[in-house]
């Protein structure tokens, strides 16, 4: 069990571009949550689906927010004409059916907006 | 509403034992949650406890949990410096039924003084 990864770690873009993230989730995990972390901040609950449905987005994602999870495995995230405002750490966990109490967390990206 | 309070800064000695404090809002919570966050890292799940419970000890961490006044303490025994970190409370909300999204404070930030 390699624990959740997140790809990229960092990521710098300029203003009005397009990012996508990529979060892959313990192995049989079949519940993956997207949270966003401000600097001085605690994190933020985004979106969360379990397998492949989306079954919940916070009112923090916008219209050029989207997260998809199509094979109930990896998940991405994509931000479109990114803003200065979405500069943030993006934070992917995951939990299992067994255990949906704890979630384990992966390292985050690092989103710098210019 | 949902709102977790934590306390921002924390100095102790090394040695010394650490106590920090959280109080949250959803009586409704079944669990509640300490995690750390290392400089850089990611955010690490070090203990939770459930919400019938008053008390859970692991190594040196304890927990106590006041559901009535709705407050939870972490305390570390034996302060090092390797426990520099920020520490964050959460609580469970709810979503979708039985899944659950968690919902942070904004983080305490321990130091540690040789």
């Amino acid at each position: 069990d390699t624990g959740v990864s997140q790809n990229p770690r960092h990521k710098i873009t300029k203003r009005g571009q397009n990012v996508t993230f990529r979060c892959d989730p313990i192995s049989e995990h079949n519940r993956l949550y997207w949270y966003r972390q401000t600097l001085g901040q605690g994190p933020e609950f985004l979106t969360y689906f379990q397998n492949e449905a989306q079954l919940e987005k916070s009112r923090l994602l916008s219209d050029r927010f989207s997260a998809e999870r199509p094979k109930g495995s990896f998940s991405t995230l994509e931000i479109q004409r990114t803003e200065q405002g979405d500069s943030a750490m993006y934070l992917c966990a995951s939990s299992s059916q067994k255990n949906e109490e704890t979630q384990y967390f992966g390292p985050g990206t690092r989103l710098l907006v210019l | 509403g949902e709102d977790v309070e934590q306390s921002l800064f924390l100095s102790v000695r090394e040695g010394d034992s650490s106590v920090i404090n959280c109080t949250y809002t959803d009586s409704s919570s079944t669990y509640l949650y300490w995690y750390k966050q290392e400089p850089g890292a990611g955010l690490q799940l070090l203990t939770y406890i459930f919400s019938n419970m008053d008390m859970k000890q692991d190594q040196r961490l304890t927990v106590l949990l006041n559901k009535k006044d709705k407050h939870l303490s972490l305390r570390i025994a034996d302060t090092q410096t390797g426990d520099s970190a920020i520490y964050f409370c959460a609580e469970t909300g709810f979503i979708a039924g039985n899944n659950r999204k968690l919902i942070w404070g904004l983080g305490t930030s321990l130091a540690v003084n040789p």
